[in-house]
């Protein structure tokens, strides 16, 4: 079965400490991963795709599939970056499987 | 270009009834995806849409039906409604809907509560 997990429903750092959210997925064919974000007051929105291997708003995630993980990191946290950030896995039927969503919070 | 647009943005309903949502996406993009959103379960793949047929559907009772106009845009429709129904309906539409190379956008949602 797929399935995307997020352990983490809120994470707090302070401004400028580093910043990890952790997703794992089970799939047992080739995953598409991704990152969705949605900032407060705004539409859930793509931040970025494992295929794509982009630095986004100086975030990173590496798929790691011995792991089965797809972990989201910035080495430097800035306030804008609060929001809520979705794991999305997409299989070859086109069907999305989203995590619960980590809450970050950034404190001054 | 427009964004995805969705109507209404609320909806109150009770027990028992039934309710259409509609879902405009983008100019050019043919595959319309829904997706309910709860404080538990997070976002939840309903169906997917395509050239008017749907491609994929999710693990939810046939309660849940959709289809999609020659124009691309997407009705969803739940009958009989249940107090679980309660949440946030969002639909995402993207150039071809396959995953990996395809962006999904998402509307601003429908918000439909059950009393």
């Amino acid at each position: 079965a797929q399935r995307v997990t997020q352990p983490e429903k809120l994470l707090s750092v302070f401004k400028g400490a580093p910043v990890e959210l952790k997703c794992n997925y089970s799939y047992s064919g080739s995953p598409e991963l991704f990152w969705y974000v949605q900032y407060s007051r705004q539409r859930l929105q793509l931040l970025l795709r494992h295929i794509s291997r982009e630095s986004i708003k100086g975030f990173t995630a590496d798929l790691n599939k011995g792991e089965t993980s797809f972990h989201l990191k910035k080495p430097f946290a800035q306030e804008e970056d609060s929001a809520m950030y979705y794991c999305a896995l997409g299989n070859t039927g086109n069907q999305f499987y989203f995590g619960t969503g980590t809450s970050l919070t950034v404190i001054p | 270009k427009a964004g995805v647009t969705q109507t209404p943005r609320y909806l109150i309903k009770t027990r028992g009834q039934q309710v259409t949502l509609s879902c405009s996406p983008i100019s050019g993009h043919r595959s319309v995806s829904w997706y309910q959103q709860t404080p538990g379960q997070g976002l939840q793949f309903l169906f997917e849409y395509f050239s008017e047929t749907q491609r994929n559907k999710g693990n939810f009772p046939g309660r849940f039906s959709g289809r999609q106009f020659s124009n691309s845009r997407s009705e969803m429709n739940v009958s009989t409604l249940e107090l679980g129904d309660s949440a946030l309906y969002l639909c995402a539409s993207s150039v071809s809907g396959t995953s990996g190379n395809n962006e999904q956008f998402f509307g601003p949602g429908t918000r439909l509560t059950v009393l």
